[in-house]
């Protein structure tokens, strides 16, 4: 396994479910980052990780909450969600945060999350 | 807030052709960097360019850092069917900022 991977790649859940998101990074990164991206809106930062503490939540509902056991896992656990939350969940990793680590951010392919 | 202004937002041209798009923003910016999102993946770095006035190549791309620090252009040349897909421009400034990414279709 290389670069970012994120399961699963497809989810359908209903608003009293609880789903979790996974993310794992394969670079010895030590910063991850949660983005949503919704249909022509510009990607949103939710929540940002380094070495395990959370460095930044973006006023994210707390409908989701993330989960960082170590510095190559990511989680982001869901629960009574709502059908606007339907979007692409974009999982990232960077060596470290920071500005400048922005620039060098590794993307996975995405959790498509529908939301009945 | 700052917000990055990308158009076109859609783009459908013929294979062969050359296309430029861009972003531009009324703040100022410290990096620009333009990405493409091939359907179902996330984005991938393309090109980043980290002074005013900058050109940088990359295959058939090329991306400048507009002089006044608050808009950017990319161009791709000679057009193929693969290069269909979205391209997002990036911005650091006191935050990181997406644009809203310009669909390209290339018709064979």
């Amino acid at each position: 396994e290389t670069g970012v991977t994120q399961t699963p790649r497809h989810l359908v859940m209903g608003m009293t479910n609880k789903k979790s998101l996974k993310c794992e990074q394969h670079l010895g990164h030590n910063a991850m980052y949660w983005y949503k991206q919704s249909a022509k809106k510009p990607l949103e930062l939710m929540f940002v990780y380094n070495f395990k503490e959370q460095t930044e939540n973006n006023s994210v509902p707390s409908r989701f909450s993330p989960e960082c056991p170590n510095s190559s896992h990511l989680f982001l656990h869901l629960h009574t969600l709502q059908p606007e939350d339907s979007a692409l969940y974009l999982c990232a990793s960077s060596q470290d945060v920071g500005l400048e680590s922005y620039n060098e951010q590794f993307f996975g392919p995405g959790t498509r999350l529908t939301v009945l | 807030g700052q917000q990055l202004n990308q158009s076109p937002q859609s783009m459908f041209i013929q294979e062969g052709e050359d296309v430029s798009m861009n972003c531009t923003s009324s703040s100022i910016f410290n990096t620009w960097l333009w990405y493409k999102q091939d359907p179902g993946e996330g984005p991938v770095l393309l090109i980043a360019l980290y002074k005013a006035g900058e050109l940088t190549s990359n295959g058939r791309l090329t991306a400048q850092f507009g002089i006044t620090r608050k808009d950017s252009f990319l161009n791709i040349s000679a057009s193929i069917p693969s290069d269909v897909g979205i391209y997002f421009c990036a911005a650091t400034g006191n935050q990181f900022y997406f644009g809203t990414g310009t669909s390209l279709t290339v018709i064979p």
